[in-house]
């Protein structure tokens, strides 16, 4: 299984930061890479696909980047609804994983 | 736009099986764009993905459920299920159904709201 690693676990931001989350796949995955944000009880939702493709409807805001092995999402500036967990993901093959997830927390 | 929906026994005794069905709105499970999968989510947060299944009936599962699973799918009825045969408390967790768009890059485009599944005598 190609394992994928983020970090930090979980950061502090304020309203107005710009932060960055990254990824690591255990291997060359190409860009099959997609991010996904979750809201406490909601299911996760898309952000990212194929690295750097904003989902439909996502705001502006939010930019992914990277290639192989090493990805970023970053969040411009961040606003009240961005606080949430999130989670990479590797689509490249089967069995599909995740990363372990960063929490993004108020300071 | 598609609406998946999770629906079954929140409550599942040890060695029994757990079934749940995901039942797709506002679109075609037969439509050849998509995989449909479930994946879980334990109490510690962490998501693993358990497989997926073609309108055509095609499976892949994750080795890791050690053959215990299997994905079924209802194009007639617009909706697929899961079974995961003899449960344990480790197999506590949400269930979600989702869609994984497989034309584009198989991201996980849509999802259900998740059903909380407990293994409890």
């Amino acid at each position: 299984d190609i394992q994928m690693t983020q970090s930090p676990s979980s950061l502090s931001a304020s309203v107005g930061d710009r932060v960055i989350i990254t990824c690591r796949a255990s291997q060359d995955i190409s860009n099959f890479l997609n991010w996904y944000q979750q809201k406490p009880g909601k299911a996760p939702t898309l952000l990212i696909y194929a690295a750097s493709s904003l989902q439909s409807g996502v705001p502006s805001r939010f930019a992914g980047s990277g290639f192989e092995t090493h990805f970023t999402l970053t969040i411009s500036s961040v606003q009240p609804a961005d606080f949430a967990t999130y989670y990479c993901q590797q689509s490249y093959s089967t069995p599909r994983t995740f990363g372990q997830g960063t929490t993004l927390e108020i300071k | 736009q598609v609406q998946l929906r999770e629906s079954g026994p929140g409550l599942v005794k040890p060695a029994q099986t757990l079934s749940l069905t995901c039942t797709v709105s506002g679109g075609s499970i037969a439509n050849p764009a998509y995989y449909w999968t479930w994946i879980r989510q334990f109490p510690g947060k962490g998501l693993e993905w358990l497989g997926h299944i073609y309108y055509a009936g095609s499976t892949y599962y994750n080795p890791s459920l050690k053959n215990r699973i299997s994905i079924s799918i209802d194009t007639s009825e617009n909706h697929f299920s899961l079974k995961l045969t003899s449960v344990t408390a480790a197999d506590t967790a949400i269930y979600f159904c989702a869609r994984d768009y497989y034309y584009d890059n198989n991201q996980l485009d849509s999802w259900g709201q998740g059903t909380l599944v407990i293994v409890s005598s």
